[in-house]
Formats: C-alpha cells, sequence, structure tokens
C-alpha cells in the first residue's frame, strides 16, 4: 500500500521557538493532504486541507498565521507551528490523498511535539 | 462538517469476551470507514462501507453498515490481547472530501 512519512517522529523544544515538521508520500503523489492534531485521549481534528500549489484551507479555530503550512510538491507537506506554547503539545498526524482515490487517505506515523 | 457519535468512550473486557463499538449519525452518510490507533501509534485504516445494510467481516471483526446508512458498527468476537487500542469511526464531508472522525472508543482486554 501507499506510505506516508513524517518527520520528526518526535520533538521537543523550548516555549516561542518555531517548530516544522514534514510530511512525504513516499511512493505515490499526493494532491491533497490533511494535518490532524490529536491530544492525549481525545479524537484526531482535522487542522487544514492542504492542496499542491495552493493555499491551504484551515479549520475553524484553528490560526492560519501560528500554523503555517505549505504544499510545495505533489510528495511534500510542511507543517510549521511558530512561536510554540506549551498548549501546543500534541500529536500531529499527517495524510495524504491520491488523485484518483477519492475516499482512500493514507495516514503517517505521526509527530510528537512537546513544548517545555 | 458531518458529525458522528461514537460509544462507548472506553470498554474493558476480559479476554475472550466480545465488544462492539456503535457510530451514529443524524444524517445519511455516503459511506463510513473505520480505524484503529493502537497507543502511541497512528490511526491504520480498516474498512470502508459504502452499500445500506452492509455486512463485511474481517477474521475476528465484524462491520455493520445501518439500512437508513445513519449508523455503523464494529464487532469483535473472543476478543485477544492485540486488539487493543482506539477504534474509530470516520465519515467524509466538506468539498474536500475531508474524514472526520468519532470520539473513538478505547479497547483495554484485560488477560
Amino acid at each position: 500500500g501507499a506510505v506516508v512519512s513524517q518527520h520528526p517522529s518526535w520533538v521537543i523544544c523550548k516555549s516561542g521557538t518555531s517548530v516544522k515538521i514534514e510530511c512525504r508520500s513516499l511512493d505515490f503523489q499526493a494532491t491533497t493532504m490533511f494535518w490532524y492534531r490529536q491530544f492525549p485521549k481525545q479524537s484526531l481534528m482535522l487542522m487544514a486541507t492542504s492542496n499542491e500549489g495552493s493555499k491551504a484551507t484551515y479549520e475553524q479555530g484553528v490560526e492560519k498565521d501560528k500554523f503555517l503550512i505549505n504544499h510545495a510538491s505533489l510528495t511534500l507537506s510542511t507543517l510549521t507551528v511558530t512561536s510554540a506554547h506549551p498548549e501546543d503539545s500534541s500529536f500531529y498526524i499527517c495524510s495524504a490523498r491520491t488523485s484518483g482515490g477519492v475516499d482512500t487517505q493514507y495516514f503517517g506515523p505521526g509527530t510528537r511535539l512537546t513544548v517545555l | 462538517g458531518q458529525q458522528v457519535m461514537q460509544i462507548p468512550q472506553y470498554q474493558h473486557v476480559q479476554e475472550g469476551e466480545d465488544f462492539t463499538t456503535y457510530c451514529n449519525s443524524s444524517t445519511t452518510l455516503s459511506n463510513i470507514q473505520w480505524y484503529k490507533q493502537r497507543p502511541g501509534g497512528h490511526p491504520v485504516f480498516l474498512i470502508q462501507l459504502v452499500k445500506s445494510g452492509e455486512v463485511k467481516k474481517q477474521k475476528r471483526l465484524t462491520f455493520q453498515f445501518g439500512e437508513a446508512k445513519k449508523n455503523s458498527s464494529l464487532h469483535i468476537t473472543a476478543t485477544q490481547t492485540t486488539d487493543v487500542g482506539t477504534y474509530f469511526c470516520a465519515v467524509f464531508s466538506g468539498s474536500a472530501r475531508q474524514l472526520t472522525f468519532g470520539s473513538g472508543t478505547q479497547l483495554t482486554v484485560l488477560p
């Protein structure tokens, strides 16, 4: 099946710093990628939808200036958490969808962010 | 977007007992997907249901889609410790077909 990777798998940073998370589709081209956030013992909450070459669409309540998304190629999307604070500590998961598979999304392994 | 209610939130069973989780929607769904997330892991796709009244089986797992396509269930027969994890249903919504996840059911299997 299709493989999606994320890097880093975990990161610890100081409050106020920015952290970039990469999501790559390894063996297919992803026209659309999704970014989710999952707090402990909670469900996955969609943060934004990113389409290659265009601006991301953010869900209500998600600050676009704080969570910068770039989808510069068909195999790479990045999420940058700017000026991170402890409340941003969470599990960030991306998923990718191919152009031919409307209802199939492939999830990355997730990135665990801890902000001190 | 589409909302689904999932129950129960937690379930502890003795190994060998059965387990069922339910998802309900107030609106008709085009399809529904089920995922399993092991502790510390990411969601893994299990199955997609599309047809009204559809029943699909994967070994000890049985998935059902209601006749009205407003509810779905996942049933595990004779649970094993390897079944431990959180089971999510998910539905599509929005123009970009985003997945909306249910709240999940965390399954604990006691040996």
